[in-house]
């Protein structure tokens, strides 16, 4: 069965740069979930989006925005890049918004420098 | 959201089957129970959800109280590719789906 798919697998980027990670849910899901997870960390709800609108927002750097477009896949786009945002980004995707199982996909980690 | 607590780490051996418990007195009447299972430097993968009683699928079983302030994630005959990290999360599934992740409970299955 297809999967979540992200992309890059991974990334490499020195301090001051901009990223923007892709996410492409499981056909027919019009939800879509950002995870970040910090080294030795649990991962943290970023934000999310239902039918290409924010639906929720966790913590999330205002130097961090998203979108959902018309063919549900989202973009994470970050600025301005910290070391700290060193860390595996996942996305999920479920189907509707309202307690449906997430399936995540396989993460970008992304290293700064 | 409820808060949720599991043991930090659990050891077993092959063939052994495992019980991790977590704790959530918090849970609100439309919160579900879902266990994750995360390998390292894998996307969490999801195991077993559940509201009450007892839940089996092919990989697990979910037992939940009657009270439902605890449930437990049954692992039968666990093998070295179990040993991963294994997070309970309760949730209200009537919208804000956002999953909060607390510490999960690291089992390590060995030989």
């Amino acid at each position: 069965a297809a999967g979540v798919i992200q992309s890059p697998r991974h990334l490499i980027k020195e301090k001051r740069e901009t990223a923007t990670l892709k996410c492409y849910p499981i056909p027919r899901h019009d939800t879509v979930y950002w995870y970040q997870q910090g080294p030795g960390q649990d991962p943290q709800f970023l934000i999310s989006f239902y039918e290409k609108m924010q639906s929720d927002k966790g913590s999330i750097p205002d130097r961090f925005s998203a979108q959902q477009f018309s063919d549900y896949h989202s973009e994470l786009n970050m600025s301005s890049l910290e070391l700290g945002d060193s860390a595996l980004y996942f996305c999920a995707s479920s189907l509707g918004d309202t307690g449906e199982t997430q399936y995540f996909g396989p993460g970008t980690r992304l290293l700064v420098l | 959201l409820a808060k949720t607590t599991q043991p930090i780490s659990m050891d077993s051996y092959e063939g052994q089957e495992v019980n991790i418990t977590c704790s959530h007195n918090n849970i609100a009447t439309n919160d579900y129970i879902t266990w994750y299972q995360q390998f390292p430097s894998q996307g969490p993968r999801f195991i077993i959800q559940g509201y009450k009683t007892k839940v089996t699928n092919e990989v697990a079983s979910l037992f939940i109280p009657a009270d439902r302030k605890s449930s437990t994630l049954s692992l039968p005959r666990v093998s070295l590719s179990d040993t991963a990290v294994y997070y309970c999360l309760v949730g209200f599934t009537g919208g804000g789906n956002k999953l909060t992740f607390g510490t999960g409970t690291q089992l390590k299955v060995e030989l």
